[in-house]
């Protein structure tokens, strides 16, 4: 039973144009959501965050979205450059759970010169 | 500027052998994850700790693999025996629990290859 679903393995948009990663949840008690980037050969690095009681977040080109009652949430990412070509994870974890986290399979986005 | 560091980055062992990977957490950090991230696969928690105490080592085959950490700067995942469907990217990661929210920071992980 996978609780965080990221439905497309892979994104290809052109420079300059918006990317939009999706991500799905099951478990109703994630109360926080988090985006990592991995580039090959090293680890994940955190992204952007929000918590449950928003519904958007915004970080220079990054927004996350919320959508509770979808259980949906998005990262947008505007304008794609070529150097935000890489794997994107989504993560979410329950408040009470000690900061562990469960993560999606990741979207490979590839953004084109 | 602080990281986690992880050794070896690369292990080719044969089946049966032992492998021991370590990691050292950012200093001042109160939790410790491992993961392993198969071919294109996302990120399973094997384990992690909390003020190095284990708190979940569900994900863990438990007949071979261990995990522990001997004192707040090093962090050890142990596979005895080793096996070729262990072949995968391992990491660590640190984080400050509740201080820094949920946020973790990886190491560059260890890549093992079990022939």
């Amino acid at each position: 039973d996978q609780q965080v679903k990221q439905n497309s393995p892979s994104l290809s948009v052109q420079e300059g144009r918006i990317s939009i990663l999706n991500c799905d949840y099951t478990n109703s008690m994630f109360d926080y959501f988090l985006w990592y980037k991995k580039y090959p050969a090293e680890g994940p690095t955190f992204l952007i965050s929000i918590s449950s009681i928003k519904d958007k977040n915004e970080d220079g080109r990054f927004t996350v979205f919320l959508n509770k009652s979808a259980k949906h949430l998005s990262l947008h990412i505007v304008p794609s450059q070529p150097g935000d070509s890489a794997v994107y994870f989504c993560a979410a974890s329950v408040g009470t759970n000690a900061g562990k986290s469960t993560f999606g399979d990741g979207t490979t986005l590839t953004v084109k010169p | 500027d602080a990281r986690v560091t992880q050794t070896p980055r690369h292990k080719v062992t044969e089946m049966g052998q032992e492998v021991t990977m370590r990691c050292q957490p950012i200093l001042g950090h109160n939790t410790v994850f491992w993961y392993r991230q198969t071919m294109m696969q996302g990120l399973e928690l094997l384990a992690y700790f909390r003020n190095r105490a284990p708190l979940d080592d569900s994900g863990m085959p438990k007949d071979r693999f261990s995990a522990e950490m001997p004192d707040a700067t090093l962090a050890t995942l142990k596979i005895q025996p080793s096996e070729p469907r262990d072949s995968a990217v391992y990491f660590c990661a640190s984080g400050l629990v509740p201080l820094q929210g949920y946020e973790q920071f990886f190491g560059p992980g260890t890549r093992l290859t079990v022939l």
